[in-house]
């Protein structure tokens, strides 16, 4: 599976829309980008995933750039129960293995 | 519908003692995964049941086994434990394998003293 890189820590107001990046450049072609979050004292929350078009479901958006070797999770109106650390993983088209995750971006978002 | 539920939420071990960890499924799910991690690190993959096998692991010490039982829950053993294998494990299934898509529990934080 391909590796990802976020940004450790980014900080968002509260109403604001939160745009997390993730880089994945060496994504292959059958390889799908999946965004889960891990909100303090809980398991990773699986929040959307995508191959090459954006999605869109009442957690968040997926941009996917046409080359596919970065993408953007949108939180279009983000709040305080937000925060929380977001990851990106790449998966293969096989699925079924283990997730890889790495340490994501730790979302602040101020009140 | 209760989501996967673990247990216990937190354990205090001293080193070279065994400790077992229980998972109940998501109802409708039949994979088990089994995660751990460690304090300010994502979650490591151990490793994933379905049908009653391991189908799947990471790169994890023979100390580390488990178990899928016919009504799909699972269990995590750890033997001979170490400092280091304090940490948070975390549970998750998924149907059929569920490619990318999982449904974690809370965890149980396990301490090794």
């Amino acid at each position: 599976d391909a590796k990802t890189t976020q940004p450790p820590s980014m900080d968002c107001a509260e109403g604001r829309a939160a745009n997390l990046p993730c880089n994945h450049s060496t994504i292959s072609g059958n390889e799908y980008v999946y965004w889960y979050r891990q909100i303090h004292s809980q398991g990773p929350q699986y929040i959307i995933h995508g191959l090459k078009n954006n999605e869109t479901n009442e957690m968040a958006s997926l941009i996917i750039t046409e080359d596919r070797k970065s993408s953007t999770l949108i939180l279009p109106h983000a709040t305080l129960r937000d925060t929380a650390v977001y990851y990106c993983i790449v998966i293969g088209g096989g699925g079924a293995d283990g997730l890889t995750f790495g340490k994501g971006t730790h979302l602040i978002i101020q009140p | 519908d209760a989501g996967v539920t673990q247990s216990p939420t937190h354990l205090i071990k001293t080193r070279g003692q065994q400790v077992t960890l229980r998972c109940s499924p998501k109802s409708g799910h039949d994979t088990v995964s089994w995660y751990q991690q460690a304090l300010g690190q994502g979650p490591q993959f151990i490793f994933q049941y379905y049908e009653e096998e391991e189908r799947q692991r990471g790169n994890f010490p023979d100390r580390f086994s488990g178990h899928q039982f016919p009504n799909y829950s699972s269990e995590l053993n750890v033997n001979a434990l170490l400092l280091g294998d304090s940490a948070l494990y975390l549970c998750a299934s998924s149907w059929d394998r569920g490619h990318g898509k999982l449904f974690f529990g809370s965890g149980t934080q396990l301490s090794v003293l």
